[in-house]
């Protein structure tokens, strides 16, 4: 199985700073077809999780631009550009290169 | 628009099984596949498998093989996931989860929260 390691676990942030998520995998994620099967999702307090990123770098539908995703093979990181009040929650890295499906620990994310 | 909507919250008995459903909307249910997750209590997410609802197809999770059943009734636009044996620590959040299937979105069940108590 290929297991995706993220740092920091916990992240204090101050609203309007930069923030930046790392997530390493055991394994490239690269595919054959040149895309990273790296997603990111966020889980806000009570509920589901969201889709940020997929694909190491692609915005999901409706996805604010503040957030961006870059690496490729095994190296990955999030960044959100300028934190906001809403971006509280616990953030994962996912791998979809091969099943089983893998999660990150997750990076919890909150205000200072 | 598309939406998931899954079953009630369910409390189980040690040995006993459960069976949790996923009812889909605002797409052709057979298109993409169906994955589902568990969330035990304050921890992260693990993916337990996913159905194929065209066929019936499905690829588990080897920690859940022989424990769980994934099926899609394509009349009704449901997924089901039954896990069976049940013990204390399979308390947890199921969600189903449609598959992005090269599309910029992905789309999460409520969850249905699994107790296992005696």
């Amino acid at each position: 199985d290929i297991v995706m390691t993220q740092s920091p676990l916990s992240l204090p942030v101050t609203p309007g700073e930069p923030a930046s998520i790392s997530c390493r995998s055991s394994q490239s994620l690269l595919h054959s077809n040149g895309d990273d099967f790296l997603d990111w999702y966020l889980q806000k307090p009570g509920q589901s999780p969201q889709l940020l990123l997929y694909l190491g770098s692609n915005r999901a539908s409706g996805v604010p631009d503040r957030f961006s995703g870059s690496g490729s093979g095994t190296d990955f990181t999030l960044k959100i550009s300028k934190v906001e009040a809403e971006d509280v929650g616990v953030y994962y890295c996912m791998q979809g290169l091969q099943t089983p499906l893998t999660f990150g620990e997750g990076t919890k994310v909150e205000i200072k | 628009q598309v939406q998931l909507v899954q079953s009630g919250a369910e409390v189980k008995k040690p040995g006993a099984s459960v069976k949790v459903s996923c009812k889909a909307y605002g797409y052709t249910f057979t298109d993409y596949y169906m994955h589902w997750m568990r969330q035990a209590p304050g921890q992260g997410l693990e993916w337990v498998g996913w159905v194929n609802p065209k066929n019936g197809v499905t690829n588990y999770a080897q920690k859940f093989r022989g424990r769980v059943t994934m099926t899609g009734d394509t009349s009704i636009s449901t997924a089901y996931m039954e896990l069976s044996s049940l013990r204390s620590d399979d308390t947890a959040v199921f969600f189903c989860v449609r598959d992005r299937g090269g599309h910029s979105s992905s789309y999460w069940g409520q969850g249905t929260l699994v107790t296992v108590s005696s």
